[in-house]
């Protein structure tokens, strides 16, 4: 199974400040149809999670445009810019490219 | 607007059977597959099963082949989770959600199992 390494596990930011969530995989997400299924999801605390990102850099309806993603291959990153306190929660990246659909560690965002 | 309602959840003794339901709504439920998710207590999330759009092909993750059953009844928009000889291991929250061709992008408020004695 792919795996998914997310860095730092807890993130710890102030309101506006701009943080950045690493995301690697064991292997290349780069599908043979030419797109790359690795997407970004926030679990907010008590709730269930949504889709801020989609193939990558594709923001999901409704998700501010703070939020940005990049990366290609194995290496990915999520970028928050100006942090706001609904923004607390765990982000997971995960991965469709390869069977089984496989989710990162997740990266905790607190206020610091 | 999209809704996905679990329900079906509880408490279990190990070996037993539970039968998971999500009751769909706001979208045209037979245009897209659905999966499940689940989550073990303080834990990451863990993809379980997928359902192609018309239920013709199903995947399950190893752990859980041969004990579970992912369906869907089109006609009442319900997707479905059969879990038989259940495990400690499968205690969790079960998260039902939209595959949107490769990705969720809307998930129920999730439905808690617990297996023990």
């Amino acid at each position: 199974d792919v795996v998914l390494t997310q860095t730092p596990p807890t993130l710890s930011a102030t309101i506006g400040q701009s943080v950045s969530i690493s995301c690697r995989s064991s292997q290349s997400l780069l599908h043979s149809n030419g797109n790359t299924y690795l997407h970004w999801l926030l679990q907010r605390p008590g709730q269930s999670p949504q889709l801020l990102i989609y193939l990558v850099s594709r923001l999901e309806s409704g998700v501010p445009n703070r939020f940005s993603g990049s990366g290609s291959g194995t290496d990915f990153t999520l970028k928050i810019s100006g942090v706001e306190a609904e923004d607390l929660g765990v982000y997971y990246c995960v991965q469709g490219t390869h069977a089984p659909w496989t989710f990162g560690g997740g990266t905790k965002l607190e206020l610091k | 607007e999209v809704q996905l309602v679990e329900s079906g959840g509880g408490l279990v003794q190990p070996g037993r059977s539970m039968k998971l339901s999500c009751a769909a709504s706001g979208f045209t439920f037979s245009n897209y597959g659905m999966a499940w998710v689940r989550q073990a207590p303080t834990k990451g999330l863990e993809w379980v099963a997928t359902i192609s759009y018309d239920g013709s092909s199903t995947y399950y993750r190893d752990s859980v082949k041969g004990r579970f059953t992912i369906s869907r009844d089109n006609a009442k928009s319900t997707l479905y989770l059969q879990m038989n000889s259940l495990r400690s291991e499968d205690t969790a929250t079960y998260y039902c959600t939209r595959d949107r061709k490769n990705y969720f992008d809307y998930w129920g408020q999730g439905v808690m199992v617990t297996v023990s004695s």
